[in-house]
């Protein structure tokens, strides 16, 4: 049963810190999706790439925080510096283009900054 | 995007078929309508999307008007394990371009199964 992976499920970190998050998409697909879930919010498209090139980024806060495809097993998530504010879950997902393509999600990032 | 509006929470009783509406009246030729679920501390899961047909899957059902305006996702035979936030997505069908992949979720429905 093929599914999304992140890394950590939990993490609490102080404030200033830098915090990776890190996804393994689903074997051979060749978009991935980083969205944030806050109660505030609720849940917003961060980023997002297809064949591992950056499409669209707009949704992310261009100072602190940074996202990339070293390879198509791993994306990854970075907020430097962290503020309390950043605090949320962080989901990936990942999917296959096409006509129709669907996004499966993974079980998210629960980030808390103090 | 199309906008959709979906009905704030619903109750349904265990073993009866839940039916959640959304409109989405100013959809395009080109949108497909997608139902993700999120069950608490879950991650959003996919149901079913459609074009203008109806689908089934193992899942649940879609139904789409004729005018695409509208359309009803059904749990044939709603479970507790159903209780979960629904969300009706409309987003581009035609591959390429920025807006192509994005979901744009809204607030959902509250479906809550009770025994």
């Amino acid at each position: 049963d093929a599914r999304v992976t992140q890394t950590p499920r939990h993490k609490v970190t102080e404030m200033g810190q830098e915090v990776t998050m890190r996804c393994q998409p689903i074997l051979g697909h060749n978009t991935v999706f980083w969205y944030r879930q806050t109660m505030m919010q609720g849940l917003e498209l961060l980023a997002y790439f297809r064949n591992r090139a950056p499409l669209d980024d707009s949704g992310m806060p261009k100072d602190r925080f940074s996202a990339e495809m070293p390879d198509a097993t791993l994306a990854t998530l970075k907020i430097q510096p962290s503020e309390p504010r950043d605090s949320a879950v962080y989901f990936c997902a990942s999917g296959l283009t096409g006509q129709g393509e669907t996004q499966y999600f993974g079980p998210g990032t629960r980030l808390l900054v103090l | 995007d199309a906008k959709t509006t979906q009905p704030t929470s619903m109750d349904c009783a265990e073993g009866r078929a839940a039916n959640l509406p959304c409109n989405h009246s100013t959809i395009s030729g080109n949108e497909y309508v997608y139902w993700y679920r999120q069950i608490h501390s879950q991650g959003p899961q996919y149901i079913i999307h459609g074009l203008k047909n109806n689908e089934t899957n193992e899942m649940a059902s879609l139904i789409i008007t004729e005018d695409r305006k509208s359309s009803t996702l059904i749990l044939p035979h709603a479970t507790l394990r159903d209780t979960a936030v629904y969300y009706c997505i409309v987003r581009p069908r035609i591959w390429g371009g920025t807006s192509y992949g994005k979901l744009t979720f809204g607030q959902g429905t509250i479906l809550t199964v009770h025994p």
